[in-house]
């Protein structure tokens, strides 16, 4: 079945680390997202990437970083600029340069620092 | 920019109760609209779309109306169940690359 894949479900990070969150689809769309969700502020969006070897940022990049080297895979690393990174990271992808098509999400992964 | 407010919640029913969960957007442009519904720790899923003025999206019971003159695409349910209870996003396209803007969501628990 397409979809897309999140892992790991679970991390923890250590002060001053970074670190990185896999984000693979095998629905051949050229858009892809990446959201943070902290609770009662719903979705915020952190980098977006509409084709191969292109992304913007989003409306909270720093601490952030991206890389588009295939059309399947979208990684997020978090770095440890980022002061307080402590969430629930959503991935996200689109079938089209289309307003009428929805996004597709994975299922998460929650970071936690420890 | 584009938004979308949504009715601050939480929102807690009696099981076969009528649910509605209040959205609206900015009218700029001519967006489609969504509902998303997310369960406890994982992502987010489409529920149901429109695309137009006055098309109504309907899925599992649940049905929202694209309704331009008011800017609003609210969110109905005639009989919530127990299964029901998640968090509720309201969303629209829009701006030069189609990006989804989404509402605050909505948390709704439906009790026994």
């Amino acid at each position: 079945d397409g979809g897309i894949t999140q892992s790991p479900k679970y991390l923890f990070r250590k002060e001053g680390q970074n670190v990185t969150l896999s984000c693979e689809q095998n629905l051949n769309h050229d858009a892809m997202y990446w959201y943070r969700q902290d609770p009662g502020q719903g979705l915020r969006l952190i980098y977006y990437s509409q084709i191969v070897n292109d992304f913007q940022k989003g409306d909270i990049a720093e601490g952030y970083s991206v890389s588009r080297e295939k059309k399947e895979s979208f990684p997020l690393t978090v770095t440890s600029a980022q002061k307080n990174p402590t969430a629930f990271y959503l991935c996200a992808s689109r079938a089209s340069d289309s307003p009428s098509y929805g996004y597709t999400f994975g299922s998460g992964t929650r970071l936690t620092v420890v | 920019g584009d938004s979308v407010t949504q009715m601050e919640g939480p929102v807690t029913l009696s099981e076969e109760a009528f649910l509605t969960i209040n959205c609206t957007y900015t009218a700029t442009g001519y967006p489609s609209l969504f509902w998303y519904v997310q369960y406890p720790g994982e992502g987010l899923q489409l529920l149901l779309k429109a695309t137009k003025a006055d098309d109504k999206g309907s899925n599992k019971g649940f049905e929202a109306t694209y309704r331009k003159e008011t800017t609003s695409f609210h969110l109905e349910k005639g009989s919530v169940q127990v299964s029901d209870s998640a968090v509720y996003f309201c969303a629209r396209s829009g701006g030069s690359n189609y990006k989804l803007t989404f509402g605050k969501g909505t948390l709704l628990t439906v009790n026994p």
